[in-house]
């Protein structure tokens, strides 16, 4: 099986402006949840989504929220870009975010300038 | 809330050796999973071992095993025969059973080994 893909790799951005990550999670997972990767604050959970509906949600502010399609692939985006958005942005995904570990994708590296 | 560390920021350890990680969590629940995660510098986190909090059993995935102390909160990862591609950033991760997918993490131990 394919495993976790996100896209793009990595981004640039400027603060003010939006910004919109895909992840394709592997084939027959219903869960994806989105982590914040920072050297400061470390790994954070973002939220989770299952079957299309957001399950968990961490303590981020209202910027930053997700959707997830019939097909369980996921965005999240973040609006009114800070510095302190950049981060590697890391999606996981589990057939039903219960019992099975997380498979992690490659991240996607964005850069607010 | 649930919260884990890792109190030991860097190792190194020197090939072939054996080499211990240390995590502990503060949790009021009885049913959880316990992980440990390698990120290499290539950033792709890559699942190491697993533990179900209501088996006794320590997990054993080759070369590495824990140590699962569950009235101490404490799960530790042994690495044998450490390899040069152990070199990595070692997380452990917490997951309640009713919380779906949301993994807590601690800081992270950076592994050196050395050759």
């Amino acid at each position: 099986k394919a495993g976790v893909t996100q896209t793009p790799r990595y981004l640039i951005k400027t603060r003010g402006q939006q910004v919109t990550l895909s992840c394709s999670p592997i084939s027959g997972h219903r869960s994806v949840s989105w982590y914040q990767q920072t050297p400061g604050q470390g790994l954070q959970f973002l939220f989770e989504y299952f079957s299309e509906t957001q399950r968990n949600k961490g303590n981020f502010p209202g910027r930053f929220s997700g959707r997830q399609f019939s097909n369980s692939r996921s965005e999240m985006n973040v609006s009114t870009l800070e510095l302190g958005d950049s981060a590697l942005y890391l999606c996981a995904s589990s057939p039903d975010g219960g019992t099975g570990e997380q498979y992690f994708g490659p991240g996607t590296r964005l850069t607010v300038t | 809330a649930q919260t884990v560390t890792q109190s030991q920021p860097e190792m190194s350890v020197q090939e072939a050796e054996t080499v211990t990680l240390s995590c502990t969590y503060d949790t009021s629940e009885s049913n959880y999973y316990l992980f440990w995660y390698k990120q290499p510098p290539s950033r792709q986190m890559i699942l190491v071992i697993r533990q179900e909090a209501y088996k006794q059993q320590n997990a054993t995935e080759n070369r590495f095993s824990v140590n699962f102390q569950k009235a101490a909160k404490s799960f530790s990862l042994k690495i044998s025969d450490s390899q040069l591609g152990d070199t990595a950033m070692y997380f452990c991760a917490f997951k309640s059973y009713n919380q779906g997918g949301k993994l807590i993490f601690g800081q992270g131990t950076e592994l050196s080994v050395k050759p």
